[in-house]
């Protein structure tokens, strides 16, 4: 089974608008990290959030916001008041419990139009 | 100051060829990575290692061969270059406190073309 899916190809949203990108997980593991990624078209990856497993509150980082539902094992990603530098991939992630490793999802191309 | 460095950010090279990429973070961090992202974007990760050890090692030809020569340096050596080895390249790094906490930071990514 995909240990991270993102089922979203791509995504437009008008600017200025809220949009979701969706991500579910699959795991047995109770400890774990969710993340997720922005790679612009000039290729670099930049973090944006993390939500661990434990945290009772869902993670804000400024425009961005994680909706962590574990019972459903969700963790989508909210981007606010979208922006044309937004325009990017977009992946989640997963780390479980002390495992060095990271699971990708495909990704989501955003597409901000103005 | 950069935390994950790559060079080189480009590498054009003929089949058969040997070619390296080095990898080097400021992090302080105990693990570092190795990721294949092809043209499709799907990223897969090849090798990570920690302290210097080799943890993880996937399904990779034997013709790639990582080296760390200490927790700060990861570098990735590869033999006899083939026309699917094209892709972007990239190192992380993370910290390794266990419980799934930790954040995993990237380097800039090498684009190797294989000609």
């Amino acid at each position: 089974a995909q240990k991270i899916t993102q089922t979203q190809p791509g995504m437009f949203v008008q600017e200025k608008e809220a949009v979701t990108l969706d991500c579910t997980y699959d795991t047995s593991d109770p400890s774990y990290g969710l993340f997720w990624y922005k790679q612009p078209s000039s290729g670099e990856m930049i973090f944006l959030i993390y939500q661990g497993s434990y945290d009772q509150q869902n993670a804000t980082e400024g425009r961005y916001s994680l909706n962590f539902q574990k019972a459903r094992k969700s963790a989508n990603l909210v981007i606010s008041a979208s922006q044309l530098g937004d325009s990017a991939m977009y992946f989640c992630a997963m780390r479980e419990g002390d495992f060095n490793k990271f699971y990708f999802g495909s990704g989501t191309k955003l597409n901000v139009k103005p | 100051d950069t935390a994950v460095s790559q060079t080189p950010k480009y590498l054009v090279t003929q089949m058969g060829n040997d070619k390296s990429i080095k990898c080097e973070q400021n992090l302080g961090h105990d693990t570092m990575y190795w990721y294949k992202q092809d043209s499709k974007k799907f990223l897969k990760i090849m090798f990570s290692y920690n302290n210097k050890e080799l943890i993880i090692n996937e399904t990779v030809p034997n013709r790639f061969s990582p080296k760390s020569p200490d927790k700060a340096h990861l570098n990735l050596h590869i033999n006899s270059l083939e026309l699917g080895d094209s892709a972007v390249y990239f190192c992380a790094s993370s910290q390794d406190r266990g419980q799934g906490t930790d954040t995993q930071y990237f380097g800039p990514g090498t684009r190797l073309t294989v000609l």
